[in-house]
């Protein structure tokens, strides 16, 4: 079983849909939670970081820990065709070494 | 510019042939790592690195090495490529680890390596 599992798509929405992307993950130790943003040909960007369980919003993104049912979502609202890309769910402990990711979910926002 | 610069962007070679690809990062970070990224497998760490001197094996270390002799470089040795090598890889750094908001890795834009 994989320490990560997230679906790898491809998502397709309109214009100003409401897109949610989750994770799910087996490692309990796990406490920090990031979303990073991949477009073609660049490196992935840090998008969203939180420590911990809770919500935490950034405009029109927000993060959600589930540490319960060790599940984590990113919620995109009115997604924009600039929002195409993929994205990446990464997770590390809190004495860790290293990010584990996500195989990244693949998001076409159409216009 | 805050950056992670990684050399070359594309590269072809043949099996056998020892490359290596470079990284260089400007914000005095003390970790450093590589990725590769394959299709359906995502982001799987090679070697990782703490400081100067101080390396280590990530998942996916075989057929590979590093070195960290000074703080900014990290390169990527492959000494005996093989086709299983083909993939995209990205140079990472960050302040450090072990603590909230130093664990943030900043990614170079990646090199995208062919082996034949």
């Amino acid at each position: 079983q994989k320490e990560v599992e997230q679906d790898p798509g491809p998502l397709s929405v309109p214009e100003g849909a409401i897109v949610s992307l989750n994770c799910t993950y087996s490692n309990s130790a796990f406490q920090y939670f990031m979303w990073y943003r991949q477009y073609s040909r660049k490196g992935p960007e840090l998008l969203m970081y939180t420590y911990s369980s809770g919500n935490k919003e950034d405009g029109r993104f927000t993060a959600q820990v589930d540490k319960s049912s060790k599940y984590i979502s990113l919620f995109i609202r009115d997604s924009q065709p600039s929002d195409s890309a993929t994205y990446l769910c990464a997770i590390d402990e809190e004495y860790g070494n290293k990010l584990v990711f996500g195989a990244g979910t693949i998001l076409r926002v159409k216009s | 510019e805050a950056q992670v610069t990684q050399n070359p962007r594309y590269l072809i070679t043949v099996t056998g042939k020892k490359l290596t690809v470079t990284c260089s990062q400007n914000m005095n970070h003390e970790y450093m790592s590589w990725y590769r990224q394959d299709p359906g497998l995502g982001l799987r760490q090679i070697y990782y690195s703490m400081n100067v001197e101080v390396t280590d094996k990530g998942d996916v270390p075989e057929g590979y090495k590093v070195s960290r002799k000074e703080k900014r470089n990290f390169p990527l040795i492959l000494e005996s490529p093989s086709p299983n090598q083909t993939s995209l890889y990205f140079c990472a750094s960050s302040l450090g680890w072990g603590r909230s908001g130093a664990n943030v890795l900043t990614f170079g834009a990646g090199s995208r390596l062919t082996v034949l």
